[in-house]
């Protein structure tokens, strides 16, 4: 599986939008782009996933490049309890042995 | 409510005491996995299990054993446990264990090994 860059920490002010990077530049044709948060020691939390186009949910949008070598995550109104740790996984499509969550990026939303 | 459950929460434990943690999940989901979670190192995957009696090992398998004989409990075994295995242990399911399916966690049980 790729691996992936993330940035360790990011801010956000409350109300903006929040926007986390990831690069997965050796990314293959048939890797998906998996978004996970955990907020402070809970269950990681499904976010949202795509393979090329664009994908939009009630929780936010994920934006991949055309190239698919990164992937922007937008929470387009950050609130307080948007602070966490934001996981960005490549995977192929298949059963998910070895799952590698990462150490992510740890969002802070600053009132 | 859907949802996956594990037990104990909260674990304090001697080196060599056998201890199980359990979990089970109440949506029928065909998948079930263990990580293991350490600061630094981010979350790992242990074991999984793509149906009932058939397990596999994660990235990091050593010192655990698991079993799957119903498809709604995943029981994490730790035969002798060591105090690097002190850690915070996450269940987790999903319908089919394909990265499509969205996995499910449950709320994770601290572990200590003294």
């Amino acid at each position: 599986d790729a691996k992936t860059t993330q940035p360790t920490s990011m801010d956000c002010a409350e109300g903006r939008a929040a926007n986390l990077p990831c690069n997965h530049s050796t990314i293959s044709g048939n890797e998906y782009v998996y978004w996970y948060r955990q907020i402070h020691s809970q269950g990681p939390q499904y976010i949202i996933h795509g393979l090329k186009n664009n994908e939009t949910n009630e929780m936010a949008s994920l934006i991949i490049t055309e190239d698919r070598k990164s992937s922007t995550l937008i929470l387009p109104h950050a609130t307080l309890r948007d602070t966490a740790v934001y996981y960005c996984i490549v995977r192929v499509a298949g059963p998910m042995n070895q799952f590698y969550f990462g150490t992510g990026t740890s969002l802070t939303v600053i009132p | 409510e859907a949802q996956v459950t594990q037990n104990p929460r909260y674990l304090i434990t001697v080196t060599g005491k056998k201890l199980t943690v359990t979990c089970s999940q109440n949506m029928n989901h065909e998948y079930m996995s263990w990580y293991r979670q350490d600061p630094g190192l981010g979350l790992r995957q242990i074991y999984y299990s793509m149906n009932v009696e058939v397990t596999d090992k994660g990235d990091v398998p050593e010192g655990y054993k698991v079993s799957r004989k119903e498809k709604r409990n995943f029981p994490l075994i730790l035969e002798s446990p060591s105090p690097n295995q002190t850690s915070l242990y996450f269940c987790a399911s999903s319908l089919f264990g394909l990265d499509t399916d969205t996995q499910y966690f449950g709320p994770g049980t601290r572990l200590t090994v003294l």
